[in-house]
């Protein structure tokens, strides 16, 4: 089946680490995206890639760094610089003209 | 600068009822435009979508209206089921170099028994 999988799918940070969310796909999809959503909230972009060994900051990019060797593979740090980062982390992925497809989320929180 | 947002963060609505969720954009560049359903501790899943040069589409007990001349987007679910409440998202994209999709606040639906 193709998809998107995200892991793990809870994280528990202590303070002060980095931690990398992981995130595949197997649709052949160019275009991949990390949102990040707090209760109650929607969804709001934090880095963006349109192809390999590219990628844009979104709007909220401060404290969290990506990469994309792979077109298949985006993950996500959250480093120490991220003062809250406890949140629900989302990753997508679209051949970037048509809808995109969803990952069930990682639930990162802070011990 | 281009945001996309919703009018109400919340709507309550009696099963069988038909309900609408608003959403107003503000570029004018836009190509295409999305909405997705998102249930509780679940990634969105795409519900219906529309291109820039139609004013409506329709699904399965879905509609989708764009009105181009004020930015306006609404999702009209008939005959609304308890399986329908969740957060309802709209969002745009442009067909062109960049990729950015931009989501709204999301409006949360709860179906009344």
């Amino acid at each position: 089946d193709g998809g998107i999988t995200q892991s793990p799918k809870y994280l528990f940070r202590k303070e002060g680490q980095n931690v990398t969310l992981s995130c595949e796909q197997n649709l052949n999809h160019d275009a991949m995206y990390w949102y990040r959503q707090d209760p109650g909230q929607g969804l709001r972009l934090i880095y963006y890639s349109q192809i390999v060994n590219d990628f844009q900051k979104g709007d909220i990019a401060e404290g969290y760094s990506v990469s994309r060797e792979k077109k298949e593979s985006f993950p996500l740090t959250v480093t120490s610089a991220q003062k809250n980062p406890t949140a629900f982390y989302l990753c997508a992925s679209t051949t970037g003209t048509t809808r995109a497809f969803f990952g069930q989320g990682t639930r990162l929180t802070v011990v | 600068g281009e945001s996309v947002g919703l009018h109400l963060p919340t709507l309550s609505v009696q099963e069988g009822d038909n309900s609408i969720i608003n959403c107003a954009y503000s570029n004018s560049a836009s190509d295409y435009f999305i909405w997705y359903k998102q249930e509780s501790g679940k990634g969105p899943q795409f519900i219906i979508d529309i291109r820039s040069n139609m004013d409506k589409r329709q699904g399965q007990r879905v509609t989708v209206l764009l009105n181009k001349t004020v930015k306006h987007l609404s999702l009209q679910i008939a005959a609304t089921q308890p399986g329908d409440s969740a957060v309802y998202f709209c969002a745009e994209n442009r067909v062109g170099n960049d990729y950015k999709l931009s989501f709204g606040a999301g409006t949360t639906v709860t179906v009344r028994a």
